[in-house]
């Protein structure tokens, strides 16, 4: 069975500070993972998708890393904001795209 | 681009009504959808993956007369939750995706539906 754990699971700081999420899962044969932000009581916003033969992806502040034999992704938030606040959630992707959804890191930016 | 639309966005309504959830892909065509569940305070959880013109493969756990599944287009599902009971309260998440199978393009979410049962 996946199981993927997401660390922290709460994390707040002040504006401005880099941020790193974690995220782990059990089987590592995924197809790609996918990083999401999720906003209270919203849907998913795909923030980065990367593929399994990659090491990183990169999107503007955003950086995730992928070491797929360790089973093991990062999240890496550079210079966080007020609006960064939200919910991460982590989904490796295996056969068939299934996603298996980590818990999340609730993540509080304060002003 | 690749805008996933649901509605409705909420809804309340008594135990043993039957409710309808619809998923539209606005600007491209979703040969692949899938519906999630998503209980308070928990991480989302896979229920059904749709390919368009073909029955739903349903997750372990699911039940597939409780939940039905029609994927009739290529821009629309929908996820009937049949005589519904407060343990079916929840917050169902529609994803789609272009490409059948194994492909490896991401998958478009929408914005979800939160399901109150009285």
């Amino acid at each position: 069975k996946q199981e993927v754990t997401q660390i922290p699971a709460a994390l707040s700081v002040p504006e401005g500070e880099n941020l790193v999420l974690n995220c782990s899962f059990t089987d590592s044969a995924i197809y790609n993972l996918q990083w999401f932000r999720q906003d209270p009581g919203k849907g998913l916003t795909s923030l980065l998708l990367i593929q399994s033969s990659q090491r990183e992806q990169t999107s503007g502040r955003l950086n995730a890393s992928l070491d797929k034999s360790s089973g093991r992704s990062t999240l890496y938030i550079a210079a966080s904001q007020p609006g960064d606040s939200a919910t991460y959630l982590c989904a490796p992707c295996y056969n068939f795209n299934k996603f298996y959804f980590g818990s999340g890191t609730k993540l509080n930016v304060k002003p | 681009g690749a805008v996933v639309s649901q509605h409705p966005s909420w809804v309340i309504c008594k135990s043993g009504t039957s409710v309808k959830i619809e998923c539209r892909s606005l600007d491209f065509q979703a040969t692949t959808m899938f519906w999630y569940r998503q209980f308070p305070k928990q991480s989302l959880m896979l229920m059904a993956t749709s390919n368009e013109g073909s029955k739903a493969t349903y997750e372990q756990g699911v039940e597939k007369d409780k939940f039905l599944i029609n994927h009739a287009s290529l821009t629309l599902s929908t996820l009937t939750v049949t005589s519904a009971h407060p343990e079916d309260s929840s917050f169902y998440i529609c994803s789609a995706r272009l490409g059948a199978g194994d492909s490896n393009q991401p998958q478009h979410f929408g914005d979800g539906t939160r399901l109150s049962i009285l």
